[in-house]
């Protein structure tokens, strides 16, 4: 099985400034990577698969990176409604999800 | 934005049985069942093929669940039998951007459902 970690575990940012969230593989997923978020009480979000491609309806402030073992989101200037919770996910090898960051208001 | 709405949610025993259903108008798809445990992370629990002629799941759930479709009636389902407290969770339906579900992340998601199994 595929483990996948996140990091931070919650990240403190102020609204209007830039958040980089990390993802890591323990082994290669090539860029079949993807990024949700989730609103308390609500399903997951898809905002960005295939590492750096943005999901329908999202917001250019979303971007993604990495290829291999080691992925970042990054939200180039928080907006009120972005804290809140991502997870990464990789579907190379079935599927396993990160434990989640969490984006709070510094 | 396509509404996906589970059912079949509840309260159920230890050892019992529920079966989840999805309203699922994607029969070019597969679909999935993730799950999160309260307070918890995401967990996928099983996949389906546009087809259903092929199906995978989580080692803990294996022998246990059953994942099936009726593409006639756009309906995905979850049969979940031997519950245990560890299956609590609110179950999510979601879409596949791919007809096999595999190599692909889900695009839509049903609201979740809870399932609480419970003495």
């Amino acid at each position: 099985e595929i483990v996948v970690t996140q990091s931070p575990d919650t990240l403190s940012v102020s609204p209007g400034e830039r958040a980089t969230l990390s993802c890591r593989a323990s082994q290669s997923v090539g860029t079949n990577l993807a990024w949700y978020q989730q609103k308390p009480g609500q399903a997951p979000r898809l905002l960005i698969y295939g590492a750096f491609t943005r999901a329908t309806g999202i917001p250019a402030r979303f971007s993604g990176g990495g290829s291999g073992t080691e992925f970042t989101l990054t939200i180039s200037s928080l907006q009120p409604e972005d804290f809140v919770f991502y997870y990464c996910q990789q579907y190379d090898n079935h599927w396993t999800f990160g434990q989640g960051t969490k984006v709070e208001i510094k | 934005q396509v509404q996906l709405a589970e059912s079949g949610g509840g309260v159920v025993q230890p050892g019992r049985s529920l079966r989840l259903s999805c309203p699922a108008p994607f029969s070019t798809h597969g679909m999935h069942w993730v799950r999160q445990a309260p307070g918890k992370g995401l967990e996928w629990v099983a996949v389906i093929s546009f087809d259903g002629s092929n199906k995978y799941y989580l080692d803990s759930v294996k022998g246990r669940f059953t994942i099936s479709r009726d593409n006639s009636k756009n309906t995905l389902y979850l049969q979940m039998n031997s519950l245990r407290p560890e299956d609590t969770a609110v179950y999510y339906c979601a879409k596949a951007r791919t007809s096999s579900g595999y190599v692909a992340a889900f695009d839509y998601w049903g609201q979740g459902i809870l399932v609480t199994v419970s003495s």
